[in-house]
């Protein structure tokens, strides 16, 4: 069963760059699925960050795209988000997630971490 | 960008009552893009429907989903105090490749 785990730092100062790790276990990272970023600000609905594939095709919001960079390290099984120039308005339970393509049936995030909060402050 | 509405925000229920929650999209979605998830306080969301109606593994069957175009419904019947928590709905866009959620919709069992 995959299992995916985020890390990094739990505080950012403002204008500075926030950095999380996703370590998947239990499966590989180059399997047929998308990898995505998804975060919640507390007490708030969920927002899509971006994803990115194993050839490192990646995806991202349009909101979030000019700041936003997810990159893969194979050899880690793991992926990557950095977010640059970050406000209080990013502070956030940041998750990562798989998405499922299951054709023709559906698609869908089957898979989550369970969430790191970053805040941002000085 | 297709926008997901929920509704209602906020519902109160009562144990072995039927819960009936909405999402309406902004454009036509197909219905192997939609899904739904339950978010438990302090928890990570749960996948509970995808393609609009086919169950999760191990979702009972208290739990369906349905609809299609611009209107998707989460019926949960004989509701049970566990239930309590936020629903989201949740679409997939492929041109180019977009995921967006309704603002969830609260459930609350007295």
């Amino acid at each position: 069963q995959v299992q995916l785990q985020e890390s990094g730092p739990g505080l950012v100062k403002p204008s500075g760059t926030l950095s999380l790790t996703c370590a998947v276990s239990g499966g590989s990272i180059s399997s047929s699925n998308w990898w995505s970023w998804v975060r919640q600000p507390p007490g708030k609905g969920l927002e899509w960050i971006g994803e990115i594939y194993h050839s490192g095709s990646t995806n991202y919001n349009p909101s979030l795209k000019s700041r936003v960079t997810i990159s893969v390290d194979k050899s880690k099984n793991q992926f990557s988000l950095k977010l640059s120039s970050v406000t209080a308005a990013d502070t956030a339970l940041y998750y990562c997630a798989r998405f499922k393509n299951e054709y023709p049936v559906g698609y869908y995030f089957d898979c989550w971490g369970q969430g790191t909060l970053v805040t941002v402050s000085s | 960008e297709i926008v997901l509405t929920q509704s209602p925000g906020t519902l109160s229920l009562s144990p072995g009552e039927r819960a009936t929650l909405s999402c309406r999209a902004s454009q036509s979605v197909g219905s192997r893009y939609l899904a739904w998830y339950q978010q438990k306080p302090g928890q990570t969301p749960r996948l509970l429907i995808y393609g609009a109606s086919s169950r999760a593994t191990g979702i009972p069957d208290r739990f369906s989903g349905s609809g299609s175009g611009t209107d998707f419904t989460l019926t949960i019947s004989r509701l049970e105090p566990e239930d309590s928590a936020v629903f989201y709905c949740q679409q997939y866009g492929s041109s180019p490749p977009m995921y967006t959620f309704g603002q969830g919709t609260k459930l609350e069992i007295k």
